[in-house]
Order: C-alpha cells, then sequence, then structure tokens
C-alpha cells in the first residue's frame, strides 16, 4: 500500500554538527512533499517543502534532498542547534487523490549540548 | 497574528458522553481540517472541509463528525466518545484545496475512561 515512513525514530545529534533526518516514501505518483517540526507540546509547524521536478531545495539551515529513483526523501539540518530538539516528519501529497496530505510517523531529534 | 485555536487544549470525559472540540482560523483559509494524532501512526486524517458546507472524510472518520457552517470555524464532534479515541488531536487549515502550506493549531489531548 501506500506510505510514507522514516527510517530513525530517534537521531541523537551533537550540538554544531549537521543533522540528517531520512523518509521513504512508496507512491512515485506524489509529486509534492513537506517537512514539518513539531516540538513538544505544540502543533507541527512547516518547515520546507519541495515539488517533484526538483532534487533539492534550500532553505534557512535546512536542505530537503528528493531522490525520486530511490522514493526517498532527506531533510539535513545545518549546525544543528538546541532549539532544534523536535520531532521531524515528512508528508507526502498525491494531487491526483484529491490533494491528500499523508504523514509519516515521525523521527525525534535530539541535540546534545 | 494569524493562528489556529482550538478549544479545549485538554478534557478528559466519559464513554458516551458527547463533545466539541472547537477550531477557529483567522486567515480566511477555505481548506480546514482535523486529524489525530497517536504514537508510531504519525497524523491521520479524519475529516477536512474545502469550503463552507463541503465536507468529506479522511482517513479515520468513524465516530467523528464535522460541520462548516462558517468559512472560520470547524467543529469537531464527537457523539459518543469511546476509550479508542483517546488521542492527540490537531486542526488544520490552508488557504485552498491545494493544502500544500498547513497551519495547525496548538492540539488539543483528549482523554476517554
Amino acid at each position: 500500500g501506500e506510505s510514507v515512513g522514516l527510517h530513525l525514530p530517534t537521531l541523537s545529534v551533537q550540538e554544531g554538527d549537521n543533522s540528517i533526518i531520512n523518509c521513504a516514501y512508496s507512491n512515485s505518483a506524489s509529486d509534492y512533499f513537506i517537512w514539518y517540526k513539531q516540538e513538544s507540546g505544540k502543533g507541527p509547524q512547516f518547515i520546507i517543502d519541495i515539488r517533484s521536478n526538483m532534487d533539492k531545495r534550500q532553505g534557512q539551515r535546512v536542505t530537503v534532498l528528493l531522490n525520486k529513483t530511490v522514493k526517498h526523501l532527506s531533510l539535513q539540518i545545518a549546525a544543528t542547534q538546541p532549539g532544534d530538539s523536535a520531532v521531524y516528519f515528512c508528508a507526502e501529497n498525491k494531487r491526483a487523490a484529491g490533494n491528500k496530505l499523508t504523514f509519516g510517523g515521525g523521527t525525534r531529534v535530539l541535540v546534545k549540548p | 497574528e494569524a493562528q489556529v485555536t482550538q478549544n479545549p487544549r485538554y478534557l478528559i470525559t466519559v464513554t458516551g458522553k458527547k463533545l466539541t472540540v472547537t477550531c477557529s482560523q483567522n486567515m480566511n483559509h477555505e481548506y480546514m481540517s482535523w486529524y489525530r494524532q497517536d504514537p508510531g501512526l504519525g497524523l491521520r486524517q479524519i475529516y477536512y472541509s474545502m469550503n463552507v458546507e463541503v465536507t468529506d472524510k479522511g482517513d479515520v472518520p468513524e465516530g467523528y463528525k464535522v460541520s462548516r457552517k462558517e468559512k472560520r470555524n470547524f467543529p469537531l464532534i464527537l457523539e459518543s466518545p469511546s476509550p479508542n479515541q483517546t488521542s492527540l488531536y490537531f486542526c488544520a487549515s490552508s488557504q485552498d484545496r491545494k493544502q500544500e502550506t498547513q497551519y495547525f493549531g496548538p492540539g488539543t489531548r483528549l482523554l476517554v475512561l
């Protein structure tokens, strides 16, 4: 079936290092992908998105990479800070299915001082 | 300030006692939706609404009702709550049906005894 999932449920990273969060998707018809950050006690917050006609997009300290060949999405956070500690979700949008967002299970990032 | 608000933030109730969780957005968004978040399952869509008086089922609609009488409000109704509806609920809105950038509320934690 269609799925969006994450390889690592928990990622510990040293402050100042780069973080990489991975996500696999199974539906090649997905044409839009989003990364959300969820801090404790709060709702998910949009970080960055990428369309299927791109393979890389950069934001402030974040980069999303899309590899359609292997159906893989990643979020890279540069110089990880304590404020980056949160759960990160990837989501895919299948416009053919009526713009339905499907979320992955989430990866927790813990930043060690 | 642009935001999505939910009330209540926390609720403890008993099986069978009808309850309503309100959701309101001040961004004049057309699209609104409800999600539940459970450990290991990520965010799953319950219901969504593409505009006033237009609602449709998401992935897990059983046991829930919604209404969209006004553009800004999208209440979630549990006519007869059961313990398996104990969860963290999020309301979200986006400009239009493309829902490419959804803004999430702060969440409502519900415990059904």
